[in-house]
């Protein structure tokens, strides 16, 4: 088990510029989590996956976001057209069971330019 | 909708103090909660969880009962460390909702 990982760590870019992250859970977890985390604020759910399947998708993500995690594994968060308001942590998280305790991974740190 | 409301910090206590870090909510249903942490450099981790009324969740040497006639879940140490210091997060899993976190500084 050597727990959730994210890469890349850190992400500058350009303001306009596509960004793709990827994250990958501990291998007998079924479920994946993907928030944003801004400075002084706790995580903000932005979607969860059953295996493939994106169950929940959050009302506030915006059609720039898109997320995919086609075997069931890994999964990625595309950004399209970023903005400067795109600037956070993205956090990874997985868990074995329905809404139970999650794994957090390191996060991945986007500056948008 | 639901929501997690959690004392602002930050909170600032010598070593071997008690302390209190209030979380309330607000949810449909019976959600199952949470204390996660996040030391220096360090990602989230669980802390400690109730799954339902009158739970209590202990770790570390910290607590937290699940009051439901209180809807507050608050996290409870009785002699911190400065091993302590980190940011601390209550959680509600039934829609994936956090608090914005209460840093804690313990000095020696």
């Amino acid at each position: 088990d050597t727990g959730v990982s994210q890469d890349p760590r850190h992400k500058i870019t350009k303001r306009g510029q596509n960004v793709t992250f990827r994250c990958d859970p501990i291998s007998e977890h079924n479920r994946l989590y993907w928030y944003r985390q801004t400075l002084g604020q706790g995580p903000e759910f932005l979607t969860y996956f059953q295996n493939e399947a994106q169950l929940e998708k959050s009302r506030l993500l915006s059609d720039r976001f898109s997320a995919e995690r086609p075997k069931g594994s890994f999964s990625t968060l595309e950004i399209q057209r970023t903005e400067q308001g795109d600037s956070a942590m993205y956090l990874c998280a997985s868990s074995a069971f329905d809404r139970e305790n999650h794994y957090f991974g390191p996060g991945t740190r986007l500056t948008v330019l | 909708g639901n929501s997690v409301t959690q004392m602002e910090g930050p909170v600032t206590l010598s070593e071997e103090a008690f302390l209190t870090i209030n979380c309330t909510y607000t949810a449909t249903g019976y959600p199952s909660l949470f204390w996660y942490v996040q030391y220096p450099g360090e990602g989230l981790q669980l802390l400690l969880k109730a799954t339902k009324a009158d739970d209590k969740g202990s770790n570390k040497g910290f607590e937290a009962t699940y009051r439901k006639e209180t809807t507050s879940f608050h996290l409870e140490k009785g002699s911190v460390q400065v091993s302590d210091s980190a940011v601390y997060f209550c959680a509600l899993h039934n829609d994936m909702r956090f608090g914005a976190g209460t840093r804690l500084t313990v000095k020696p």
